[in-house]
């Protein structure tokens, strides 16, 4: 039962450029989280999608940051015109349907993103 | 001061003491959850308190939950030099919005041989 795939792990972008990262849920998973996390900082919560409706993206920049869940295939976090500040870990998690609180999250592996 | 804070920042204990976190948070939650990451590595749940529990136990973690007080302590005993990570308390709110979390910024454990 494969956990939350995260790709790529590893991307580096010239300032200007388009960053795409992908998040594959775990199966049975209809609820995708994306977080950030700087160098020697926690996890910063960006966004919250089920398929095909954003939940709650209080935490993505109002610029040139965008999240989807199509109805088929992966999430996608989309940072376009990147900046050195941009460089950081992202992290997508899953959860099952229902979304309740206290229903464990599960994180991918991350994707490191810097911004030469 | 942010919600979830863990302390010490950083902690550095022999093989087979015992190491202690705490987490202060200033909402009130629904859960508290904990969480270990390696270096460059993904964030790996090791447990989840809920606000009405009191304490839980998992194999050699050992979780409290105070309310009243807003903390949180995660108890490793017989540490091991595997253990060395940062470990992350996270709070789910009472509101809606699923599962998301508010982290803390994380206590670093060194478990020298």
């Amino acid at each position: 039962n494969a956990g939350v795939m995260q790709n790529p792990r590893h991307l580096v972008r010239r300032r200007g450029q388009e960053a795409r990262l992908r998040c594959s849920p775990m199966k049975g998973h209809s609820h995708v989280y994306w977080y950030r996390q700087l160098p020697e900082e926690g996890l910063k919560f960006m966004v919250y999608l089920q398929k095909e409706n954003i939940i709650d993206e209080s935490g993505m920049p109002k610029e040139r940051f965008s999240a989807e869940f199509p109805k088929e295939g992966p999430s996608i976090l989309r940072i376009q015109q990147v900046v050195r500040g941009d460089s950081a870990a992202y992290f997508c998690a899953s959860s099952p349907p229902g979304g309740s609180s206290g229903n464990t999250i599960y994180f991918g592996e991350g994707s490191w993103l810097t911004v030469v | 001061s942010q919600q979830g804070e863990e302390d010490p920042q950083a902690l550095s204990i022999q093989e087979g003491e015992n190491a202690t976190m705490n987490c202060s948070y200033k909402t009130s939650i629904n859960n508290l959850q904990w969480y270990r990451q390696n270096s460059g590595r993904g964030l790996v749940h090791l447990i989840l308190i809920r606000s009405n529990e009191r304490e839980k136990h998992s194999g050699r973690l050992r979780v409290t939950l105070d309310t009243s007080k807003k903390s949180s302590s995660l108890l490793i005993t017989a540490s091991r030099a595997a253990d060395t990570a940062s470990y992350f308390c996270a709070t789910g709110g009472l509101t809606g919005g699923g599962n998301k979390l508010t982290f803390g910024t994380g206590t670093q454990l060194k478990v020298e041989l």
